[in-house]
């Protein structure tokens, strides 16, 4: 089983459209939880982080945690081509020494004009 | 105040060469990280530091080493650079347990060639 699964898509929305983003993890014991947004050719850009469950929200972005079933999510409301890019999932897992972080390989989203 | 900064950009080797890639970040953290990035692969850690002084090994050491300078600088070298070490390399470091706790935060990173 992979440490963190997320859907590769890639996911295509209308523009103003919600867009829902899913991510799971094996480890029970994870304790941190981040998203990431990478445009094409361009480094990771953290967007959220989450640490106790239940929703954060940051303008247009709303993290939703539930560690009881080991899913994170990223819901990103009036979606805008801008939001065009690869999300990635990434946890802290359960000991996590030194703070490393392990990722999904990311879905790609693509909102249409 | 720049953040995370890695030079070069870009870089082409022949196989065998060796090169150094640098990293420095002024947001005063104490853990810095090199990755990889490959297609279908997702990011891969190839060494990290946790705190100035100490260097330990990530999921995909073999080939590299690394030198911690200082608190600020981080280095990624490449002995004898193969095909298979063609990527693109982020450096990264990551706020302590307090203030936003965790939280990793990445340079521009470096597209290397090697061929």
């Amino acid at each position: 089983q992979k440490e963190v699964e997320q859907n590769s898509g890639p996911l295509s929305v209308p523009e103003g459209a919600i867009a829902s983003l899913n991510c799971t993890y094996s480890d029970r014991g994870s304790q941190s939880f981040f998203w990431y947004r990478q445009y094409s050719g361009k480094s990771p850009e953290l967007i959220m982080s989450i640490y106790s469950n239940g929703d954060k929200e940051d303008g247009r972005f709303t993290a939703q945690l539930n560690k009881a079933s080991q899913y994170v999510s990223l819901l990103i409301r009036d979606s805008q081509p801008s939001d065009s890019a690869t999300y990635l999932c990434a946890v802290i897992r359960s000991g996590g020494s030194n703070y490393k972080l392990t990722f999904g390989k990311g879905t790609l989203l693509t909102v249409n004009p | 105040n720049a953040g995370v900064t890695q030079t070069p950009k870009f870089q082409v080797l022949k196989t065998g060469q060796s090169m150094t890639l640098q990293c420095a970040q002024d947001m005063n953290h104490n853990s810095m990280y090199w990755y990889r990035q490959d297609p279908g692969m997702g990011l891969r850690l190839i060494y990290y530091s946790a705190s100035e002084g100490t260097t330990d090994k990530g999921e995909v050491p073999n080939g590299y080493n690394v030198s911690r300078l200082n608190k600020r600088e981080f280095s990624l070298r490449l002995e004898s650079a193969a095909p298979s070490q063609t990527s693109v390399y982020f450096c990264a470091s990551t706020t302590g347990r307090i203030t936003k706790p965790y939280e990793q935060y990445f340079g521009p990173g470096t597209r290397l060639t090697v061929t």
